[in-house]
């Protein structure tokens, strides 16, 4: 079982929909979680920290359930400029180990 | 203002030749990551520094080592690249600990032939 495993999708939604993705985890140690961004051949881009009561940052909600070890992006009212791999980045307690997921591809339809 | 630079952005090398990726910064982060990024894959963290103490993953190949001359700039050195080693390589940095955000430079995308 990967460590961190996400849907590589790709979800194809129209412009203005809701989409949500789910990424588990494997390690019960993990403590901080992430969301990155990445468009094609560019680098990833932090698009919100994962906090224990869920957080949300204009358009984009993001979820930690720790009990079935997951977390979950939620983005409404969906814009094409939306389009990108969604990364689940998972680190441990008390030190530098960083696991990325595969991604998931979002493409966002006029 | 570019935060974390890459050079170079694209590196060809022949198989076997040695081949040094760089990375610098101006935040003055304590921690430097290197990631190596195949198509349609997760970034996987190679190593890390935390200040000068290296941190090497225990799936790391040695063909890969990695060189911390000072705070700001940190090297990847790919002793003899072979065509698996053609790949995205990320360099990141993040203030302090493992709760930090990370920033990533733009990458070399690195062709072996």
């Amino acid at each position: 079982r990967k460590e961190v495993e996400q849907d590589p999708g790709p979800f194809n939604v129209p412009e203005g929909a809701t989409v949500a993705f789910n990424c588990t985890y494997s390690n019960s140690a993990s403590q901080s979680f992430f969301w990155y961004r990445q468009d094609c051949r560019k680098e990833p881009k932090l698009l919100m920290s994962v906090y224990s009561s869920g957080n949300e940052d204009g358009r984009f909600t993001a979820q930690l359930n720790r009990a079935s070890q997951y977390i979950s992006l939620l983005i409404r009212d969906s814009k094409l400029s939306d389009s990108a791999t969604y990364l689940c980045v998972v680190k441990w307690t008390g030190g530098f180990k960083t696991i990325f997921g595969a991604g998931t591809r979002l493409f966002v339809k006029a | 203002d570019a935060m974390v630079i890459q050079n170079p952005r694209y590196q060809v090398t022949q198989f076997g030749k040695p081949v040094t990726l760089s990375c610098s910064q101006t935040l003055n982060h304590n921690v430097m990551y290197w990631y190596q990024q195949k198509s349609s894959q997760a970034p996987k963290l190679l190593f890390h520094y935390y200040d000068k103490d290296f941190n090497n993953e225990a799936d790391t190949p040695d063909n890969f080592q990695s060189r911390r001359p000072n705070t700001s700039f940190c090297f990847l050195d790919i002793r003899s690249p072979g065509l698996g080693d053609a790949a995205m390589y990320l360099c990141a940095t993040s203030r302090e600990d493992w709760t930090d955000t990370q920033y990533f430079g733009p990458g070399t995308r690195l062709t072996v032939l």
